[in-house]
């Protein structure tokens, strides 16, 4: 079965630098989320979008945006790179339904800041 | 916002032993609760679920239990196997069921299980 699609697989910026992830959900699937986990952490969520509208915020800083297009991709764009921005980025996907949505993960895409 | 507290931190048992995790959590208004595993470098799978109008689901040797009044709900492997070896993660949100959109997932800290052989 197809699975959530992230890339780049693994990144480095320097610090001040941009960096954009991509994310392609499960087909089909109308939701998508961003999350952060550093090392030895737990997922913090970032955002999500719904059908194209952003749904719920979580501990996004400001210098980072994102979007979910008309494909349902999305996009996480990370500005002013810190060294503390370093981790490993989660998109998530779901298919809102009666049943109640089930989230599924990428494999993630690794972002170290030098 | 919902805070899930998820106990312990590590635990180690041998193989083919039972492993139980346990998490509790804040918001009455969280409904899903799911256990995710992961592997070194790679993302969490999704291993089992439950959500608030079922109060136990199994899934061959993977059991959840929910206790919605004590805000609780607990992993439960039997017959553990190396390649259970893993971080276990709990979770929990509450799901809007039509046209709202979905809420992030609230982690737990995660459990290192280690299977001893």
């Amino acid at each position: 079965a197809a699975g959530v699609i992230q890339s780049p697989r693994h990144l480095i910026k320097e610090k001040r630098e941009t960096a954009t992830l991509k994310c392609y959900p499960i087909p089909r699937h109308d939701t998508v989320y961003w999350y952060q986990q550093g090392p030895g952490q737990d997922p913090q969520f970032l955002i999500s979008f719904y059908e194209k509208m952003q749904s719920d915020k979580g501990s996004i800083p400001d210098r980072f945006s994102a979007q979910q297009f008309s494909d349902y991709h999305s996009e996480l764009n990370m500005s002013s790179l810190e060294l503390g921005d370093s981790a490993l980025y989660f998109c998530a996907s779901s298919l809102e339904g009666d049943s109640g949505n089930t989230i599924y993960f990428g494999e993630g895409s690794w972002l170290t800041v030098v | 916002g919902e805070n899930v507290e998820q106990h312990p931190s590590t635990l180690s048992v041998q193989e083919g032993d039972s492993a139980v995790i346990k998490c509790t959590y804040s918001d009455s208004a969280s409904n899903y609760f799911p256990w995710y595993k992961q592997e070194l470098g790679k993302g969490p799978q999704l291993i089992i679920d439950i959500r608030s109008n079922v109060g136990e689901k199994k899934d061959q040797r993977i059991a959840v239990t929910l206790n919605k009044t004590a805000k609780h709900f607990s992993l439960h492997i039997t017959e553990t196997q190396p390649e259970d070896s893993a971080v276990y993660f709990c979770a929990a949100s509450p799901v809007v069921y039509s046209g709202g959109g979905a809420d992030g997932l609230t982690f737990g800290k995660g459990t290192h299980l280690i299977i001893q052989p």
